[in-house]
């Protein structure tokens, strides 16, 4: 069966400095890795994926993400964080595998961002 | 906004009272989902519905009962809850429920209930 890791419950940078929100995942077959944030009283918004092709995969709102499959990780990013970043990110996997795959979701990482 | 509304936004109720929870999404999906958020717990998928059609129960209490009369509306009524029963109700939607890869899901805002 399908799971995802996120290491860290909270993330917190200053605004202008580069962020990074670690998932890492494990899968029996090929994974198929998502990115969805959520702000407070708002659904789960999708940001990226990773389905195959180039490992870098750039999302909304100048995030991007690098699949790793030798360390098994899908790791959020960007350059530059801002003050309205800050909300809830979660990762998800899905299995490559035939039939209905479930998606798997992560606990979330909550991201503060620092004026 | 996604294209996944979701009425109410907020739902306080008691444990005799029933009451349903209504999903509409306007992207010409064929596939739409209900899931349970609890704080702290990662999302937990309880129903699965694919051209109208269940294709997964995933061991959810049958005081949850899912009804989906076409492929842009969803319901879950709700009777006789529990406390433990307060959560983020989330309905989801994508374009191919068989479970495709690279299928994404979009979610709606979510109800909050409170079962007093």
């Amino acid at each position: 069966a399908q799971s995802v890791a996120q290491p860290e419950d909270q993330v917190k940078v200053a605004e202008g400095n580069p962020l990074t929100v670690k998932c890492t995942y494990s899968v029996s077959g090929n994974p198929y890795l998502f990115w969805y944030v959520q702000y407070p009283n708002r659904g789960l918004q999708f940001l990226l994926k990773y389905i195959t092709g180039d490992n870098l995969v750039k999302g909304s709102y100048g995030f991007e993400a690098e699949f790793n499959k030798s360390q098994t990780s899908f790791h959020l990013k960007k350059p530059s964080a801002l003050v309205s970043d800050s909300a809830l990110y979660f990762c998800a996997v899905r299995d490559g595998g035939t039939g209905f795959q479930k998606l798997v979701f992560g606990t979330g990482t909550r991201l503060l961002v620092s004026p | 906004e996604t294209g996944v509304t979701q009425t109410p936004r907020h739902l306080v109720m008691g444990m005799t009272n029933k009451k349903s929870l209504k999903c509409e999404q306007h992207l010409g999906h064929n596939a739409m989902y209900w899931y349970k958020q609890s704080a702290k717990k990662p999302l937990e998928l309880m129903f699965v519905y694919n051209f109208k059609e269940q294709t997964e129960n995933n061991s959810v209490p049958s005081r949850f009962s899912p009804e989906c009369p076409n492929s842009s509306h969803l319901f879950l009524h709700l009777h006789t809850l529990q406390p433990e029963d307060s959560a983020l109700y989330l309905c989801a939607s994508s374009q191919d429920g068989g479970g495709a890869g690279s299928d994404t899901q979009y979610f709606g805002p979510g109800t909050r209930l409170t079962v007093l």
